[in-house]
């Protein structure tokens, strides 16, 4: 059962250009929704992650939109750079108590932005 | 940087051999995950250790598969007999607390091919 869908699979921005990158879950219990970027040959680093008791988070040119009520949850990168280009990934996460935290993953966003 | 170290970076193998990768992750995390990540897809979760205890495995860990963490440190994952399915990255994450409320940290991976 896929439980975060991520979408679109590629994306091509320009220099300059606000990327956005979106993900839908099923599972209620999820309580944290982190976001890791993945560079070819490297592990997925944290790039921001939110919590559903607020609707966004901003972190430099990063920011998090939450819907708790759509159970969705998207990434926005504002004045994209190539050193954006990379693969992106969404993944929730229930409270630490139940399934010891264990983070299920969308299926990525390999994100292209030209100069 | 005393980041989650992870070795072998790569791993060739013929069908049917076993191996084993390493991992050492952040000093002082009680916390331990395997994911592994197929190419195009994102990471899934494989199993977690809590200190030296191995709390949760997935159903994708097939009886092939055993993973130790002597002594609450560095982890270890073994392959047996190894089948081309099990082509893929094979990652290591760590994190602090008691809750596993705290942010997952990776490392770079262990690639395996079987030839």
């Amino acid at each position: 059962q896929q439980q975060v869908k991520q979408s679109p699979q590629s994306l091509i921005v320009q220099k300059g250009g606000i990327s956005i990158i979106n993900c839908a879950y099923e599972n209620t219990a999820f309580d944290y929704f982190p976001w890791y970027q993945q560079f070819p040959g490297k592990g997925p680093a944290l790039l921001i992650a939110i919590r559903p008791d607020v609707s966004e988070k901003k972190e430099g040119r990063f920011t998090i939109s939450f819907n708790k009520s759509a159970k969705q949850f998207s990434l926005h990168i504002m004045d994209s750079q190539p050193g954006d280009s990379a693969t992106y990934f969404c993944a929730a996460r229930p409270p630490g108590g139940t399934s010891y935290g264990k983070l299920t993953f969308g299926q990525g966003t390999i994100l292209t932005v030209h100069p | 940087d005393t980041g989650v170290s992870q070795n072998p970076r790569h791993k060739i193998t013929k069908r049917g051999q076993n191996v084993t990768f390493r991992c050492d992750p952040i000093s002082e995390h009680n916390r331990l995950y395997w994911y592994r990540q197929t190419l195009g897809q994102g990471p899934e979760f494989l199993t977690y250790f809590q200190n030296e205890a191995q709390l949760e495995k997935s159903r994708l860990l097939s009886d092939r598969f055993s993973a130790e963490r002597p002594k609450g440190s560095f982890s270890t994952l073994e392959i047996q007999r190894t089948e081309q399915g099990d082509s893929a990255m094979y990652l290591c994450a760590s994190s602090s607390g008691a809750t596993g409320n705290q942010p997952q940290h990776f490392g770079d991976g262990t690639r395996l091919s079987i030839l």
